[in-house]
């Protein structure tokens, strides 16, 4: 167990629909990171949060957004999805920016 | 931008050795490796900061040519166990993010 919470494990839902995609890093942790993992395909970052603030970007699109709350878990939302938005979703966390980074279980995201 | 790995995929008996090479374009700061089982979450392996620097994990050791721009995994006596695939990511310093690679493919047959 890595102590990084996503929620939920697994989720199916129609194109067109938006979704929220949950996550609780390690105590303590205050770096935030969002990876796309389509099927066996690498991991694409998304975003990173460092203690509430967005700190770098990657190929995210406009239709995603993501934020880092007070007490530091973070959300991942998708809206107008499309086919090629089911992937697994990862979330990662770390003390800082360049130290070892746990990764959680993932999300599943399936979209039909 | 994104490392490059390579090899893409590689099959090995227990026993014998392989390498993991992973280039970039931009000046490095850091590596970080990884390996993921299939259907499993990404889980840390080392990370390198420095120049020239190695680093060993077990029978899993690595290097960090930063110059070169280059790191390498090397696995010594392979185990059935260390079957997955290896993610380089490289970060350019500070609190920047890291960027994985595509990934090499490694399975170890008995």
């Amino acid at each position: 167990d890595s102590g990084v919470t996503q929620t939920p494990k697994h989720l199916i839902t129609a194109t067109g629909q938006r979704v929220t995609l949950r996550c609780s890093p390690r105590s303590g942790d205050l770096s935030v990171y969002w990876y796309q993992q389509s099927l066996d395909q690498g991991l694409q970052f998304l975003i990173q949060y460092y203690n509430g603030e967005e700190r770098a970007k990657g190929n995210i699109l406009e239709r995603f957004s993501a934020q880092q709350f007070p007490d530091l878990h973070s959300e991942l939302n998708l809206s107008s999805l499309e086919l090629g938005d089911s992937a697994l979703y990862f979330c990662a966390s770390s003390e800082e920016g360049n130290t070892e980074a746990f990764f959680g279980q993932g999300t599943r995201l399936t979209v039909v | 931008q994104q490392p490059v790995q390579s090899p893409q995929a590689v099959i090995l008996r227990e026993g014998e050795d392989a390498v993991i090479n992973c280039s970039s374009s931009k000046a490095l700061y850091s590596v970080h490796w990884y390996r993921q089982k299939h259907g499993e979450a990404p889980v840390f392996l080392m990370i390198l900061l420095k120049g020239g620097e190695q680093k060993g994990h077990e029978k899993i050791s690595a290097s960090f040519n930063e110059k070169k721009q280059q790191s390498s995994l090397y696995l010594t006596a392979s185990q059935l166990s260390y079957s997955g695939t290896y993610f380089c990511g490289t970060g350019s310093g500070g609190y920047q993010k890291v960027t994985f690679g595509t990934g090499t493919k490694l399975q170890v047959i008995p």
